[in-house]
């Protein structure tokens, strides 16, 4: 059974700082996806990571993959209050052939001045 | 591009009432998905269609029924709801040369008393 495991659940930063948030997974797969969900709302595509070594970045967000270990990490940089939702990843659980995800139970950030 | 639509956005029930949730997309994805979100517990994928004409079970069927009406159009049947089904559900679509990216739905909030 595949297991996704994510940490922190919850994290309290304050603006200006940096933190990773870790994803680790407990069967063979070469695609992740990172999603955010801000309070009341719909899930949001942040990145999909689909080879080892694989990194993406958007603005403050650094998301990469390490297969081998499986583990994906999300690093946030200077950390501001727009980003304080939760994040989740997902891992495929046919890897890749159907796109079956199974999610974490996601890190839930706040962002404080 | 209206992107992912569901409908109703809130609805509650009674133990043992049907109802159906309706999902539809207009991105031309072949992969539609049905997931529910508990609190502290992610999402967790009912049933899957990944194409015109096929369903499969996802992590948790039971209490569940499905129709794949036509490509665009995927619902969702509890035929006698139970007070644990009450759980926001959202629906999904993507498309393999996406690489499976999900695009998510605005959910349904479902209250079973």
């Amino acid at each position: 059974e595949l297991k996704v495991e994510q940490n922190p659940l919850f994290l309290s930063m304050q603006e200006g700082k940096n933190y990773t948030i870790y994803c680790n997974y407990s069967t063979t797969s070469d695609r992740l996806y990172w999603y955010r969900q801000d309070p009341g709302k719909s899930l949001e595509s942040l990145f999909v990571l689909l080879s080892n070594g694989a990194v993406k970045q958007e603005g403050r967000l650094m998301a990469s993959l390490d297969t081998k270990a499986r583990l994906s990490t999300l690093h946030i940089t200077a950390a501001v209050h727009d980003l304080s939702a939760t994040y989740f990843c997902a891992v495929d659980l046919y890897g890749g052939s159907q796109g079956n995800l199974i999610f974490g139970k996601g890190t839930k950030l706040s962002v404080k001045p | 591009n209206a992107g992912v639509t569901q409908t109703p956005k809130f609805q509650v029930l009674k133990t043992g009432q049907s109802m159906t949730l309706q999902c539809a997309q207009d991105m031309n994805h072949n992969s539609m998905y049905w997931y529910r979100q508990d609190p502290g517990m992610g999402l967790r994928l009912i049933y899957y269609s990944a194409s015109e004409g096929t369903t499969d079970k996802g992590e948790v069927p039971n209490g569940y029924n499905v129709s794949r009406l036509n490509k665009r159009e995927f619902s969702l049947r509890l035929e006698s709801a139970a007070p644990s089904q009450t759980s926001v559900y959202f629906c999904a679509s993507s498309e393999m040369w996406l690489e499976y990216e999900q695009y998510f739905g605005p959910g349904t909030r479902l209250t079973v008393t």
